[in-house]
């Protein structure tokens, strides 16, 4: 089954102590994205991936790593986590990041964190 | 990337047809308009998008004007399961133009 999977779905952790969470998508897409959603504020995109090795920052990097080196995973990494990084977060995956029919979006389940 | 602005809520009824509306008078030639719905806090799911003509699909149909300043997003039939978050975003089929989602039409669907 063409999926996208996050892992752990449900977290709570204590400030500054450094976390990963995994991205993982089995459709060979070239694109890879990591939103945050906080009520009132919809979703807003963290980091990118147009393909292996090529990251690049979206609207609220701040406070996060990513990587890339294997096509199929994406990891969002938070070194020195603080409370403002509680949220729910979306990894997502797409064939590549140009527009148009074939191109929509998948999106993982999502990760709840909680950063005491 | 263009803007789009749609109602905050809806209410529609069971078995009727819901008509969500989505403006973007600033959109491009080369923007394809996109819908998506996120149920809860699920993952955002994609329902369906065009450019110029109308679509349709086993989910949905896309309506969009033929200035495409505006477009609507028909569920034929609505269910109490199509209750959700439906997101109208443009954006174009050019390299490195990434998704935008706005606060979105929230559809509650009612017995």
């Amino acid at each position: 089954e063409a999926q996208v999977t996050q892992n752990p779905r449900y977290l709570i952790t204590v400030t500054g102590k450094k976390l990963t969470v995994t991205c993982s998508q089995n459709m060979n897409h070239e694109y890879m994205s990591w939103y945050r959603q906080d009520p009132g504020l919809g979703l807003r995109q963290i980091y990118y991936s147009m393909n292996v090795e090529v990251t690049d920052k979206g609207d609220v990097p701040e406070g996060y790593k990513v990587s890339r080196k294997e096509k199929r995973n994406f990891p969002l990494i938070l070194e020195s986590p603080s409370p403002n990084q509680t949220s729910l977060y979306f990894c997502a995956s797409s064939p590549t990041l140009a527009g148009g029919p074939g191109n929509e979006q998948f999106f993982g389940p999502g990760t709840r964190l909680t950063v005491l | 990337d263009a803007k789009t602005t749609q109602p905050t809520s809806m209410d529609c009824a069971e078995g009727r047809a819901a008509n969500l509306p989505c403006n973007h008078s600033t959109i491009s030639g080369n923007e394809y308009v996109y819908w998506y719905r996120q149920i809860h806090s699920q993952g955002p799911q994609y329902i369906i998008h065009g450019l110029k003509n109308n679509e349709t699909n086993e989910m949905a149909s896309l309506i969009i004007t033929e200035d495409r300043k505006s477009s609507t997003l028909i569920l034929p039939h609505a269910t109490l399961r199509d209750t959700a978050v439906y997101y109208c975003i443009v954006r174009g089929h050019n390299y490195g133009q990434n998704f935008v989602f706005g606060p979105g039409t929230r559809l509650s669907v009612l017995p």
